[in-house]
């Protein structure tokens, strides 16, 4: 059991450049989470996927972000035209998407900072 | 809106001691679920204890235990034996129990830092 991986661990780029992170959930997880940190702050839910569909995304998923889990495998997570407002912790997590014993796992995060 | 507020920044505790780590919670609904998480310096989330709503008993796991009021919104975190590994931030979430299909939508709190003296 490797765990959920995230590639990067930190990216730094300019403001107005785009940005892409990787989430690879454990291998048999359905579901996908993607979470936002900010310093000081807790996880904020950005958007889920079960399989190779996007079933939620929240209010703070601007058009300026897109998601993606072809395949139901991997996740791709992209900021296009980044802002200084975008720094912060991308936290990818999957789950077994079992009902009510849904249990989480969590990546260790891309850190970004936007200069 | 449910919203989760942790009113400790810091903690602090001596090793083999016991900390209560609080929160509350504010939420119209009947059927949800509360967790406490750890992110240590690896940044990694841990689960570290889940209390389902519905349930009188308060959680424990093993030196980790919560005080559920249900009636009063809070839902504290007890830490017995306090060791030097227990050094991390704690979030505590709270997450619907009728959320459509999904329910790993977390809402948490700003966290509290918990420092541990040798």
């Amino acid at each position: 059991d490797t765990g959920v991986s995230q590639d990067p661990r930190h990216k730094i780029t300019k403001r107005g450049q785009n940005v892409t992170f990787r989430c690879d959930p454990i291998s048999e997880h359905n579901r996908l989470y993607w979470y936002r940190q900010t310093l000081g702050q807790g996880p904020e839910f950005l958007t889920y996927f079960q399989n190779e569909a996007q079933l939620e995304k929240s209010r703070l998923l601007s058009d300026r972000f897109s998601a993606e889990r072809p395949k139901g495998s991997f996740s791709t997570l992209e900021i296009q035209r980044t802002e200084q407002g975008d720094s912060a912790m991308y936290l990818c997590a999957s789950s077994l998407g079992v009902g009510t014993n849904e249990k989480l796992f969590f990546g260790s995060g891309t850190q970004l900072s936007v200069l | 809106a449910q919203t989760v507020t942790q009113s400790q920044p810091e903690m602090s505790v001596q090793e083999a001691e016991t900390v209560t780590l609080s929160c509350t919670y504010d939420t119209s609904e009947s059927d949800y679920y509360l967790f406490w998480y750890k992110q240590p310096p690896s940044r990694q989330m841990i689960l570290v204890i889940r209390q389902e709503a519905y349930k009188q008993q308060n959680a424990t796991e093993n030196r980790f235990s919560v005080n559920f009021q249900k009636a009063a919104k809070s839902f504290s975190l007890k830490i017995s034996d306090s060791q030097l590994g227990d050094a991390a931030m704690y979030f505590c979430a709270y997450r619907s129990g009728s959320y459509g299909g999904s329910q790993g939508n977390l809402i948490f709190g700003k966290g509290t830092k918990l420092s541990v003296k040798p």
